[in-house]
């Protein structure tokens, strides 16, 4: 069965620093998606970015962005000059073949002012 | 975003009465699914539905049952619902070929 692993249960770093959250899974398939999601505290679930597991080139969209390394399944999110706003819940998640998300356990960030 | 909504937001309810949740889409989205939310288990499928008339049970569907009569409408019903479906439940539509999955804005289920 796929599964997503997310190691760290609760991170926190000051404002305006760099911080990497990590996030390794298991598929069989050849292609598929990867993704992050962030929740903060309205719960609301947002797509932060995403991944095809056939392109080479690392996804970013502005302060975030992703180190994809396939062979070692592996799928990290970075977000620089962090703010307050980014304090939430992220969830990493991969695709598989039957449309649906196979979803990790999440990691708590919480940016200190 | 998916222009996606969930009513209601929030409902409380007694042991043993029956409860219906709607989620409602206007992107025409094909697929559609409910996921349940609770402290230290992230997201779980309870089922989706790939078309109208057609679902498909998740990892957690046990006391849970669906119905898509429409594109737009994916409804979640607890047939007689029990403390352990206390919860916080999300829908989300998805495109196929992207895998891309759009949240509707999550109901907060208490059962007393």
């Amino acid at each position: 069965a796929q599964t997503v692993t997310q190691s760290q249960p609760e991170m926190s770093v000051q404002e305006a620093e760099t911080v990497t959250l990590s996030c390794t899974y298991d598929t069989s398939e050849n292609n598929y998606y990867l993704f992050w999601y962030k929740q903060p505290p309205s719960r609301q679930m947002i797509l932060v970015i995403r991944q095809e597991a056939y392109k080479q080139q690392n996804a970013t969209e502005n302060r975030f962005s992703v180190n994809f390394q396939k062979a070692a399944k592996s799928f990290s999110l970075k977000i620089s000059d962090s703010q307050l706003g980014d304090t939430a819940m992220y969830f990493c998640a991969s695709g598989d073949s039957n449309y649906q998300l196979i979803w990790g356990a999440g990691t708590k960030l919480i940016i200190k002012p | 975003d998916a222009g996606i909504t969930q009513s209601p937001r929030h409902k409380v309810t007694e042991t043993g009465t029956p409860v219906t949740l709607r989620c409602h889409q206007t992107e025409n989205h094909r697929y559609m699914y409910w996921y349940r939310q609770d402290p230290g288990h992230g997201l779980r499928l309870i089922h989706y539905s790939y078309g109208v008339k057609d679902t498909d049970k998740g990892e957690v569907s046990d006391g849970y049952s669906v119905s898509r009569s429409k594109t737009e409408d994916f409804l979640l019903t607890l047939e007689s619902a029990t403390s352990s479906q206390t919860s916080v439940y999300f829908c989300a539509t998805s495109v196929p070929g992207t895998d891309t999955q759009y949240f509707g804005p999550g109901t907060r289920l208490t059962v007393l």
